[in-house]
Parts: structure tokens; sequence; C-alpha cells
């Protein structure tokens, strides 16, 4: 079965320090994978997707991951954080092998950006 | 182009009642998925619904129930709630396809007291 795992619950940067949000999937065949951001009380918004294209991929608002298929792991990095980058962070499997849609979310990360 | 909307925004009810939440897609998306995001168990896959058919479902009891409209606005029941669904509801909008990207709502806060 295709899951994903964010390692850390929490993870506590200073401003202008680097973000490092850690992911790792299990899947049978090469996944599609995503990292979405949830602001408080608000909906989710897509970061960045891999779908086989290239293996680094750029997102939104500085953000970028990496797919390395021999660790099973897409990161989530930006080199230096912002305060509005406080939110909870989301990696994203999506269940391929079907006609139709389903995401499998893992259990988040939420980024604390302090002063 | 306007984004995928949800009405109400946040409902108050009690137990043993039941709640209808609405789901207007993007302009042109055919398919409406719905999640339910709790603090305890996350983001889990409730139903998607394509041109008013449920396509797939996930592992939710039968008081939860969808449709979609022609005009693929889509609806979710619950009908007997229990404190346990007290959960944030979101819907995702997209055009159908399997790699197609899901463009979320900002979600109903639902509160069952």
């Amino acid at each position: 079965a295709q899951s994903v795992t964010q390692l850390d619950s929490h993870v506590s940067v200073s401003e202008g320090t680097p973000v490092l949000l850690r992911c790792n999937y299990s899947s049978s065949y090469s996944p599609s994978l995503f990292w979405y951001v949830q602001h408080p009380n608000k909906g989710l918004q897509l970061l960045l997707k891999y779908t086989s294209a290239a293996t680094l991929v750029k997102g939104i608002n500085g953000f970028e991951a990496e797919f390395k298929k021999s660790e099973t792991s897409f990161h989530l990095t930006k080199p230096s954080a912002h305060m509005s980058d406080a939110a909870e962070y989301f990696c994203v499997v999506r269940l391929m092998n079907t006609g139709f849609q389903k995401l499998v979310f893992g259990t988040g990360t939420r980024l604390l950006v302090s002063p | 182009k306007a984004g995928v909307t949800q009405t109400p925004r946040y409902l108050i009810k009690t137990r043993g009642q039941q709640v209808t939440l609405s789901c207007s897609p993007i302009s042109g998306h055919r398919s409406v998925s719905w999640y339910q995001q709790t603090p305890g168990q996350g983001l889990q896959f409730l139903f998607e619904y394509f041109s008013e058919t449920q396509r797939n479902k996930g592992n939710f009891p039968g008081r939860f129930s969808g449709r979609q409209f022609s005009n693929s606005r889509s609806e979710m029941n619950v009908s007997t709630l229990e404190l346990g669904d007290s959960a944030l509801y979101l819907c995702a909008s997209s055009l159908g396809g399997p790699e197609d990207e899901q463009f979320f709502g900002p979600g109903t806060r639902l509160t069952v007291l």
C-alpha cells in the first residue's frame, strides 16, 4: 500500500535560517508526491508536486523538494524561513493504478518560526 | 477564476441531528472530493464524485453520504451526528483526470455538542 510518513510533528526555526521538513514514502512503484501547506483556518494550498519529470522540484514561496528513490524520501526545504511560513505542512501521495483521484495525507508537520 | 467555495464556514449541531455541507467547485471542474480533518485522525478521504456519480469512497460509516448535481456542485450529508464527527470538512475540486491537481476550499468547521 502507498503511504507517507512525516518524521517530525513539530519543527522550530528562527527567521532567516533554513527549513527542513522530512517525509518518507512507501510505494511499490514510482509515486506522485506532493507537499501542501495549511495556514490557520484556511484550506490546503499546493506547494509543489513530483510526478517523475525531475527529481528536484521547485515550488511556490521559495520551497523545493528532492525525490530520492534510494532513500524513499521527499524532504521539503527552504533556504531562509520567513515568519509567514509558520503553518502546517502535509506530505501527500496520490494513489496510482486507479482511474480516479485519491490523496493519502501524512500526519502533518507544524512549522514554528521565531523572530 | 473563483476558487472552491464551501458553505457554511462554521456549524454547531447537537448529537443525533443531521447536517448538510455544500461545496461549489471551480468552474469547469467535474470532480469533487471530500476530506475530514481531525486532530486525532488527521486528513482522511471520504469520497469523490465525478459527473454526478460516486467514483471512490473511503472507510467511513454509511451515516456519511454525498451527492453531486449536474452543475458539479456537491453536498455532503452526515446523519445521526456523533461527538466524534466534530471536524474540519474540506472539499477539493479537479478536472477529474488521475493526474489533475486538486484545489481545496477553506473548509467547513463542524462542532457537535
